[in-house]
């Protein structure tokens, strides 16, 4: 069966420090890799999409950034961190697009000081 | 472009009483249609879907049915336990790379 996995879980960074948070997957090959970020209060807010390796989607521009080196393997990262980059942020993938549904990593939880 | 509306929450209601969430949508084909749950402190879990008109997605207990005259996509239950205290999220898909989601419904569940 497939499984995504997420982490940190849990993150605290000061402002301006780098980020870089993982997602993997297993028992898929060739998935749709997305970022998204959910702010207190706020809903989904889709960042970043792949549809393989080293082709990536920017749907918000920001400081942040995304890479995909490998096939099961989504990276998110950012050189400098600002207040506003606290967030819950979820990775998810799918088999094709959207009509497949997402299946959700569990989450990271970033809150930066 | 397409999108998606759900109620406001957040939603307060006994034990056994129905629940009835409402989601419309706004696209200009014939999308999929989705509802998510998240529970404190989680990612996000696939309740149901449907993927044309008239189809009804069921998942433990909840049920939603895809009505293209009135573009909505209602999730209901018929008797809600404190166990489903979670924000749940309607969602479309215009059968492109990603899902739109709405902004999400809060429930809270009281004994």
């Amino acid at each position: 069966s497939q499984t995504i996995h997420q982490w940190p879980a849990t993150l605290v960074q000061p402002v301006g420090s780098p980020l870089s948070l993982e997602c993997t997957v297993e028992g898929t090959s060739n998935p749709n890799l997305y970022w998204y970020r959910q702010a207190a209060g706020r809903g989904l807010q889709l960042l970043f999409y792949s549809v393989g390796i080293g082709q990536i989607s920017s749907e918000v521009p920001q400081n942040l950034s995304a890479s995909r080196p490998q096939d099961r393997q989504f990276i998110l990262s950012s050189k400098k961190l600002l207040l506003s980059d606290s967030g819950f942020y979820l990775c998810a993938w799918s088999a094709g697009g959207g009509d497949y549904g997402y299946t959700f990593g569990s989450g990271t939880r970033l809150t930066v000081v | 472009g397409d999108s998606v509306t759900q109620m406001e929450g957040p939603v307060t209601l006994s034990e056994e009483a129905f629940l009835t969430i409402n989601c419309t949508y706004t696209a200009t084909g014939y999308p999929s249609l989705f509802w998510y749950v998240q529970y404190p402190g989680e990612g996000l879990q696939l309740l149901l879907k449907a993927t044309k008109a008239d189809d009804k997605g069921s998942n433990k207990g909840f049920e939603a049915t895809y009505r293209k005259e009135t573009t909505s996509f209602h999730l209901e239950k018929g008797s809600v336990q404190v166990s489903d205290s979670a924000v749940y999220f309607c969602a479309l898909s215009d059968h492109g790379y990603a899902l739109n989601f709405g902004k999400g419904t809060s429930l809270l569940v009281t004994p």
